[in-house]
């Protein structure tokens, strides 16, 4: 039933060590974005997919590579995890048109530790 | 470029008191603003939208006018209760932009009191 679901929900990971955050939309749409809410709740745009080809890379450092398999699926891989990557990740989802809205997943909590 | 600037938090207030949270903006092109909440440890739920000037969105009791000559789409609510307590973002997107990405402001905790 669940619109846009990401998975983990909660990820505690060492510094240096590589995750990956899953992320699927089963409502057809043809975006998708990445969102970071840092401690401060401040949420700041990461990376947008449409129809499986990139759109945005708002200045991420390379360590974070998005992956799209296909339209229902964006992926976030990261490497070489850093303290300052501790934040909660948000996957959403959007079908462009004129009565456009936007899905968001539940979040990741990632803890880098 | 494009923003979004929203009052600070908290705002504590007591149940049944009138809500306002002050939203302006500032867009190259021809935006469309947005209000979500985020409930304590959850996820981002749209409350309400507004595509055009003058537009009025509304939803749970919570209402916002997309004003353009004022560059705002402040959010009210005439009485408050403590299940309102949670984090309100502003957003916008521009339709300008190829990316359709959503631009959020910095949230504004509300704290309601029983």
């Amino acid at each position: 039933d669940t619109a846009v679901s990401q998975t983990p929900k909660y990820l505690v990971t060492q510094m240096g060590n590589d995750k990956s955050i899953k992320c699927e939309q089963n409502l057809g749409h043809d975006t998708m974005y990445w969102y970071k809410q840092d401690s401060k709740k401040f949420l700041k745009i990461m990376f947008s997919y449409n129809n499986k080809e990139l759109i945005i890379n708002e200045t991420v450092p390379n360590r974070f590579s998005p992956k799209s398999p296909d339209k229902a699926h964006l992926n976030l891989h990261i490497n070489s995890l850093e303290l300052g990557d501790s934040a909660v990740y948000f996957c959403a989802s959007m079908l462009r048109g004129l009565n456009y809205g936007y899905t968001f997943g539940s979040g990741t909590r990632l803890t880098v530790v | 470029g494009n923003s979004v600037t929203q009052m600070e938090g908290p705002v504590t207030l007591s149940e049944e008191a009138f809500l306002t949270i002050n939203c302006t903006y500032t867009a190259t092109g021809y935006p469309s603003l947005f209000w979500y909440v985020q409930y304590p440890g959850e996820g981002l739920q749209l409350l309400l939208k507004a595509t055009k000037a003058d537009d009025k969105g509304s939803n749970k009791g919570f209402e916002a006018t997309y004003r353009k000559e004022t560059t705002s789409f402040h959010l009210e609510k005439g009485s408050v209760q403590v299940s309102d307590s949670a984090v309100y973002f502003c957003a916008l997107s521009d339709l300008g932009d190829s990316s359709y990405k959503l631009i959020f402001g910095s949230g504004t905790r509300l704290l309601v009191r029983p």
